[in-house]
Formats: C-alpha cells, structure tokens, sequence
C-alpha cells in the first residue's frame, strides 16, 4: 500500500514569515493529494488540495506544490498568523479509494 | 444540513466489552470512511464504503466491523473492546466524483474519543 511520510514534525515560525511543509510518497499511481489542518480537540479542515495533473495550486495565503517525478508534495503558507497554529496533516489518495495521511505537523506561529 | 455527525461523543469501555459507533451524514455522499487518530500517528483507515451494501477493509481493519445498511449511515463496531483500540475515531463522508472547484473533498465528522480500560 501506499506510504506517506511528512516533515517536519513540529515547526515554530515568526509571525509574517513563510512555512514549509514536506510530504513524500510511494505510490506512483495516487493521484490526490490533499492537505488538512487540524485545530486541538477538533475535526481535520481541508485547506487546500491538488490532483496529480498539476503542478501548483494556490489560494490566497496557501499553496501547494506537486513533483510528481520525485513524488513529493509540500504546503507552503505565506505571511503567516498566529490563527495558522494547528496540526497540518498531508494525504495521498491511491487509485482506488483509500486515503493514507502523513503524521502531521505540528505547527506555531509565534506572536 | 448537520453535515456528518457522530455518537457517541466520548465513551469509556472495559476490555472485552462491545460498542458500536454511528456515523450520519445527510450530504447523500457515496463514500465513507473510519479512521482512527493516535498521537504521532495521524490518522489511519479502519474501513471504509463505496456504497449502499458495501464495505471494505483498510489499513487497520482487525478488531473492528462495520455495515453499511443505508446510504446516509455507516456503522463501527468493536466486538471485544482492547486496550489498544483507545483512541479517537473519526468518520467521513465524500462524493464519488469531484464536485465544486474539482475538490474531491473528505468531510469529517467531530470525532467520538473511546478510552478501554
């Protein structure tokens, strides 16, 4: 089965500065890539996805980078806010319908 | 719309005791999904249902069944509840096919949290 691996595990960032996250993946055939965020106690938000016949997706603040070829997929949020804190998960969908999720990062934007 | 919901809320179990875990939705979506959350584990697939009738096993499936007898409803159960099942169970529910803006979106539920004693 599909194998999704996600770095950093927690990340602390200035507020107003980028973050960056990483997921890789091994399954050459997944074709869906969506991220979550999740807030504590709380369920898991999608914030933005992208499929696998693109390369780049954005959405104001948020943006998301695909190498197929290399087969990893990164989060990138700009400008960042202390309301950004949370847990982001990455996931990959394989051709048939099962999800499989990164174990997340835990992010800080510090004031 | 309540979007999907899930009962109980919160669930203490002794080892060997049995539950079952609802999960609604009223989007009138295809698929739906349990998952488990643990800590530094993100979240893994139980089972899952592609329709009416059908299910499926995913990454985690031993120790847990599930039924799917109507459409807006997917079932969890845990026949003889072990330690190693405490964790906080998340259901989800999506289109077949991409909707608005193309997003094939996952639509959770707000979590039950199962500690076994």
């Amino acid at each position: 089965g599909e194998n999704v691996e996600q770095h950093p595990s927690t990340l602390s960032v200035q507020e107003g500065d980028s973050a960056v996250i990483k997921c890789t993946y091994s399954d050459s055939a997944s074709n869906y890539f969506p991220w979550y965020k999740q807030e504590l106690g709380k369920r898991p938000q999608l914030i933005i996805d992208i499929r696998s016949n693109v390369g780049e997706k954005k959405d104001q603040r948020i943006a998301v980078t695909l190498n197929k070829t290399a087969k990893h997929f990164s989060l990138h949020i700009t400008e960042t806010q202390p309301e950004d804190s949370a847990v982001y998960f990455c996931a990959a969908k394989d051709t048939g319908n099962q999800f499989y999720f990164g174990t997340g990062t835990s992010l800080t934007v510090i004031p | 719309n309540a979007g999907v919901t899930q009962t109980p809320k919160f669930r203490v179990l002794k080892t060997g005791q049995s539950m079952t875990l609802l999960c609604a939705q009223d989007m009138n979506h295809e698929y739906m999904y349990w998952y488990r959350q643990d800590p530094g584990m993100g979240l893994r697939l139980i089972h899952y249902s592609v329709g009416e009738g059908t299910t499926a096993k995913g990454e985690v499936p031993d120790g847990y069944n599930v039924s799917r007898l109507k459409k807006q409803n997917f079932l969890l159960g845990l026949e003889s509840a072990a330690p190693s099942q405490t964790s906080v169970y998340f259901c989800a529910s999506r289109y077949s096919y991409p909707v608005r803006d193309n997003r094939n979106e996952q639509f959770f539920g707000p979590g039950t949290r199962l500690t076994v004693l």
